[in-house]
């Protein structure tokens, strides 16, 4: 069973271009979050989607970023118009559905998306 | 608020010796607190995790984690460090929110195992 994947896994715009990130999430998993890592910092939750649904937002940037986990393929992460202070690592974690024994007990990390903005 | 505490940004220790990283919590209701480690350029891989029982959590890679309600803390330990487990560890709380959890995690604590 493959884990969680994410591509690219560096990334390098110029200011004012977009970012998209991809975060596939485990087989048989429904509930995708976003994670961003600023350097020698910690994790700071972002986003919590199930599928077709945005569930909780409340760490997203209010302007230019968005995301999304449609019914068919992965979940993107977008960020318009980067700027310098965008520079980060993106996680993105799976978990089984609710109705599993195992159900929100634990998140799966994907690798990480490493976001450069020049 | 809910929120988590690691008070030491790096802990240094020799190789053989234990190892402790700290982690303190402030939740409402019962916790569910995990471990997590984070190598270079990787992404976070579960180390254990609380839910509910035995206050002493054994986990991956030989290191285990002690509940303790009175102080709110599980701290993470390891009888005998090993090089190779100089990474970043990071502790985190489940908090649940309008029928659904995330986790909030601390800053982290860089662990260096000295040869």
């Amino acid at each position: 069973n493959a884990g969680v994947m994410q591509n690219p896994r560096h990334l390098v715009r110029r200011r004012g271009q977009e970012a998209r990130l991809r975060c596939s999430p485990m087989k048989g998993h429904s509930h995708v979050y976003w994670y961003r890592q600023l350097p020698e910092e910690g994790l700071k939750f972002m986003v919590y989607l199930q599928k077709e649904n945005i569930i909780d937002e409340s760490g997203m940037p209010k302007e230019r970023f968005s995301a999304e986990f449609p019914k068919e393929g992965p979940s993107i992460l977008r960020i318009q118009q980067v700027v310098r202070g965008d520079s980060a690592a993106y996680f993105c974690a799976s978990s089984p559905p609710r109705d599993s024994s195992i159900a929100g007990v634990e998140q799966y990390f994907g690798p990480g998306t490493r976001l450069t903005v020049t | 608020a809910q929120s988590v505490a690691q008070p030491e940004d790096q802990v240094n220790v020799a190789e053989g010796n234990p190892l402790t990283v700290k982690c303190t919590y402030s939740v409402s209701g019962n916790p569910y607190l995990f471990w997590y480690v984070q190598y270079p350029n990787r992404g976070l891989q579960f180390l254990l995790k609380y839910i509910t029982g035995d206050n002493l959590v054994k986990g991956s890679y030989g290191f285990e984690a002690e509940f303790n309600k009175s102080q709110t803390s599980f701290h993470l330990k390891k009888p005998s460090a090993l090089v190779s487990d100089s990474a970043l560890y990071f502790c985190a709380v489940r908090v649940s929110s309008g029928g659904y959890n995330k986790l909030i995690f601390g800053a982290g604590t860089r662990l260096a195992v000295h040869p």
